[in-house]
């Protein structure tokens, strides 16, 4: 089954640890996004990467760091500079570079500890 | 002002009622709307996708947009517990290159028994 796939589920992390969370596509889509979600707000957009090799700063992107080295895969670090990173973080991708139909993971839960 | 705004709820409704879910827009340039669909603890899943204003309907759901009053409507026909869940609208402008979706905070819906 094609789909996109995040892990772990769940993490927790200690003041000033960096994580790294992962997420891999089979879905043969050109474009990945990194979404966090807060309690009633919206999807706020943190990276977003059209094709290999190359990724752009959404509206969130201080203290979050990102590599596409592959195409299946977009995996996104919280670093110790990011100074609230407990959220459900939500990894999507979509067909084209201009596609507006977008499929999500299902979510990693960060927790601060 | 959001560009995007969506009554977080939550709603309760009877199982059998018709849900209306609403958001509002600023931006005149969205051309696509989406509705998703996000069980708790899970990533969204898209329900429906419409292009420009008028009706979409598929199964015991139906979209509307009206682009004249930057108004978009998702209609459930005889609800279900099963439709309980959160509800995100999303919306994008049309360019040649990367189509930024824009999502309200979502709205909590409970359908009880």
């Amino acid at each position: 089954d094609g789909g996109i796939t995040q892990s772990p589920k769940y993490l927790f992390r200690k003041e000033g640890q960096n994580v790294t969370l992962s997420c891999e596509q089979n879905l043969n889509h050109d474009a990945m996004y990194w979404y966090r979600q807060d309690p009633g707000q919206g999807l706020r957009l943190i990276y977003y990467s059209q094709i290999v090799n190359d990724f752009q700063k959404g509206d969130i992107a201080e203290g979050y760091s990102v590599s596409r080295e592959k195409k299946e895969s977009f995996p996104l670090t919280v670093t110790s500079a990011q100074k609230n990173p407990t959220a459900f973080y939500l990894c999507a991708s979509t067909l084209g570079q201009g596609g507006t139909e977008a499929f999500f993971g299902q979510g990693t839960r960060l927790t601060v500890v | 002002q959001k560009e995007v705004e969506q009554d977080p709820g939550p709603l309760s409704v009877p199982e059998g009622a018709i849900v209306s879910l609403n958001c509002t827009y600023s931006n005149s340039a969205f051309q696509y709307f989406m509705w998703y669909r996000q069980y708790s603890r899970k990533g969204p899943e898209l329900l429906m996708y419409t292009y420009s204003s008028g009706n979409k309907e598929d199964g015991r759901f139906t979209a509307q947009v009206d682009k004249s009053s930057k108004y978009i409507s998702l209609f459930i026909r005889d609800s279900q517990p099963s439709d309980s869940a959160t509800y995100l609208c999303a919306m994008s402008p049309f360019s040649g290159g990367y189509n930024k979706l824009i999502f309200g905070a979502g709205t909590r819906l409970a359908v009880h028994p």
